[in-house]
């Protein structure tokens, strides 16, 4: 089992705003910052979000993260059928070190 | 622009050492900035993040507790690279190895991949 939980799927269609959620616990999120990553199948996962909110350079401003507590959200907005990939969740946990979530699947319908 | 390129073998035998190297172009292993990751894929653990080696004002390590008494990660200045060996392996650890710098707290730059298969 994963550090952190995401929900396994999501879906929504074009155009749509969908979030994906993020959470832990004290260890992690709750004090260190979150980073989201896209993934396509047979790819290097690539930098989506850092620092909670921050997107790298090149990222459409569609992808947006926020931070609550011990919990993490990412949300497209504008939904493309290119964003179908799998989304991941990471934190540095006091413990463990750098940890991620399971992902979560995102079907455009 | 910043690539990873990652070499070793996809085959390893049980009990016996995994090792990977990432060569690095386009920044410093030195680099004060960046830190130089190994993480893995497989269907049963998901991503797995083993370990990390970066330069401030001396070499410091962080491994994962899950690999920490097997694994090795290691800057080599010279070749401007980093190296990464986990020992005593077994079909547990069959997965796809990735190298990725990070910097700003995120894992911006990944190597391609490489699958390593542990078997007899």
């Amino acid at each position: 089992q994963s550090v952190l939980t995401q929900p396994p799927s999501a879906s929504g269609t074009p155009g749509q705003r969908v979030t994906i959620s993020c959470s832990g616990s004290n260890s992690n999120i709750g004090r260190n910052t979150v980073n989201w990553y896209q993934q396509f199948p047979g790819t290097a996962p690539k930098l989506l979000i850092y620092g909670n909110d921050q997107r790298p350079s090149g990222v459409p401003d569609r992808f947006s993260g926020s931070k609550s507590g011990t919990s993490a959200s990412l949300a497209i907005s504008g939904l493309q059928s290119e964003d179908e990939a799998d989304y991941y969740c990471a934190a540095w946990d006091d413990s463990l070190k750098e940890v991620f979530g399971g992902g979560t699947k995102l079907t455009v319908l | 622009q910043v690539q990873l390129q990652q070499s070793g073998p996809g085959l390893v035998k049980p009990s016996q050492t995994l090792s990977l190297t990432c060569a690095i172009s386009g920044d410093s292993v030195s680099s004060k900035s960046a830190a130089w990751n190994w993480i893995r894929q497989s269907p049963s653990r998901g991503l797995e993040w083993l370990g990390r080696t970066y330069y401030r004002s001396k070499w410091s390590n962080d491994y994962a507790v899950s690999v920490k008494s097997r694994i090795i990660v290691t800057p080599d200045t010279s070749k401007n690279q980093f190296s990464m060996q986990l020992s005593s392996v077994t079909p547990e650890d069959t997965a796809v190895y990735y190298c990725a710098r990070q910097q700003l707290g995120g894992c911006d730059y990944w190597g391609q991949g490489t699958l390593v298969t542990v078997s007899s």
